[in-house]
């Protein structure tokens, strides 16, 4: 029930994009993005909600496939502020109740 | 001022002990959440209560309790603190509805020696 992410970790240079996709086995009504810097609290970046919607903040936008059951982070030209884990919460179509966290993208943006 | 704060932020105890983490929040939110979090193994979710009366036990419960003591606040016990405890606590918060987003609070770091 677990979403899964990939991948688990990536190293980037200052400019370069990156995706980061989160898969689930169930149907899902709901996808959820949240970065984590170290020792940091997580905070919340987008939700994409069932219909396809795409999603954009700054240069990181995001979309959501409901009959893959995934949904992929886009990172474009990546700053060095982008660093940090990223974590995908999926909401699934049968249980609303709470969101369910994959275990998270490394992203490490060097100079 | 901060909308989810968590009391201590860091703490260090021995082996025994009895521990509470306070989590209060001003976001006027009826959800609120107790995560532990460890290297590699992401969020992992202890208690949730989605109202005063709503408790609920998550996917590692054992060795915690926790109590709504009111609308904005959620306590996290540990009746005898053991060192695989030790770990960073997050509170969260959300709304529920159709979006339910969770938001954090700074975390306590919390070692059992």
């Amino acid at each position: 029930q677990q979403p899964v992410q990939s991948p688990q970790a990536v190293i980037l240079r200052e400019g370069e994009d990156a995706v980061i996709n989160c898969s689930s086995s169930k149907a899902l009504y709901s996808v959820h993005w949240y970065r984590q810097k170290h020792g940091e609290a997580p905070i919340f970046l987008m939700i994409l909600l069932k219909g396809g919607e795409q999603k954009g903040h700054d240069k990181i936008s995001a979309s959501f496939n409901e009959k893959k059951q995934q949904s992929s982070l886009y990172l474009t030209a990546s700053q060095l502020s982008y660093s940090g884990t990223y974590f995908c919460g999926t909401l699934n179509a049968g249980n609303n109740r709470k969101l369910i966290w994959g275990l998270g993208t490394s992203l490490a943006v060097n100079p | 001022d901060a909308d989810v704060t968590q009391t201590p932020r860091n703490r260090i105890t021995k082996t025994g002990k009895r521990i509470m983490l306070e989590c209060s929040q001003t976001k006027g939110h009826d959800r609120m959440y107790w995560y532990r979090q460890d290297p590699g193994l992401g969020l992992r979710l202890i208690y949730y209560s989605f109202d005063v009366k709503d408790i609920n036990k998550g996917e590692i419960s054992d060795g915690y309790s926790v109590s709504r003591q009111a609308q904005a606040k959620f306590s996290l016990s540990l009746e005898s603190a053991i060192p695989n405890q030790t770990a960073l606590y997050f509170c969260a918060t959300s709304q529920g509805a159709r979006t339910d987003t969770q938001y954090f609070g700074p975390g306590t770091r919390l070692t059992v020696l």
